[in-house]
């Protein structure tokens, strides 16, 4: 069974560029979570879904970056303009309600912005 | 201000002895923990989990211990083996929020 997906893989932007990262989770999950790792500050919960429906956003750091989910099976996270210290790793990750103690994860979108 | 706190960025073991790696918390809410191993451009994966209510758990070569009173759990990995290099993240979860809340990781490197 497929995993988390997640594309591209990698990204190198200029800055004020617009980045979308794109999300596919796992067949069935019911959450979705956008996470960023860093080495200044480890893995930051940015944004997660229940049933496609936003419900916590308090860690997206600022207005430039949004996420979507419009349906089951997809989901974006944009940054728009982009700037150099947004390079980081973003990983998409899904569970079950019954099991949301236990995420899985994407392999990640290694962004760069130059 | 950070809710799990991993102390150690890195910690170095020699192949067959133990590998302990410590994490603190600072919010009571926490209902469970994990710990979640990253490799090099690859996500983080589930490793180990334990509740809230009990103070061990084990699984194979892996063995978490909770202390509630000291908000403390650490990861023993008895007998450490070459495949065990990675990042270790460890994660606390439930007390009515979503999601984990993650530390920033302890580089686990296993020598020869």
């Amino acid at each position: 069974d497929a995993g988390v997906i997640q594309s591209p893989r990698h990204e190198v932007t200029e800055m004020g560029q617009e980045v979308t990262l794109r999300c596919k989770p796992i067949s069935g999950h019911d959450y979705l979570f956008w996470y960023r790792q860093t080495m200044m500050r480890g893995l930051e919960l940015l944004i997660y879904f229940n049933n496609n429906v936003p419900i916590d956003d308090s860690g997206m750091p600022e207005d430039r970056f949004s996420a979507k989910m419009p349906n089951a099976s997809f989901s974006t996270l944009k940054i728009q303009p982009s700037e150099p210290r947004d390079s980081a790793v973003y990983f998409c990750a899904s569970s079950l309600v019954r099991t949301r103690n236990t995420i899985y994860f994407g392999e990640g979108s290694w962004l760069t912005v130059v | 201000d950070q809710q799990v706190k991993q102390n150690s960025p890195s910690l170095s073991v020699q192949e067959g002895r133990i590998s302990i790696l410590n994490c603190d918390y600072t919010n009571s809410m926490f209902d469970y923990f994990l710990w979640y191993k990253k490799y090099p451009a690859e996500g983080p994966t589930f490793l180990i989990s334990i509740s809230s209510i009990k103070d061990k758990n084990e699984d194979g070569r892996f063995t978490v211990f909770l202390n509630k009173s000291a908000k403390h759990l650490s990861l023993h990995i008895v007998p450490s083996q070459p495949g065990d290099s990675a990042v270790y993240f460890c994660a606390g979860g439930g007390g009515g929020a979503d999601g984990l809340t993650f530390g920033k990781g302890t580089h686990l490197i296993i020598q020869p």
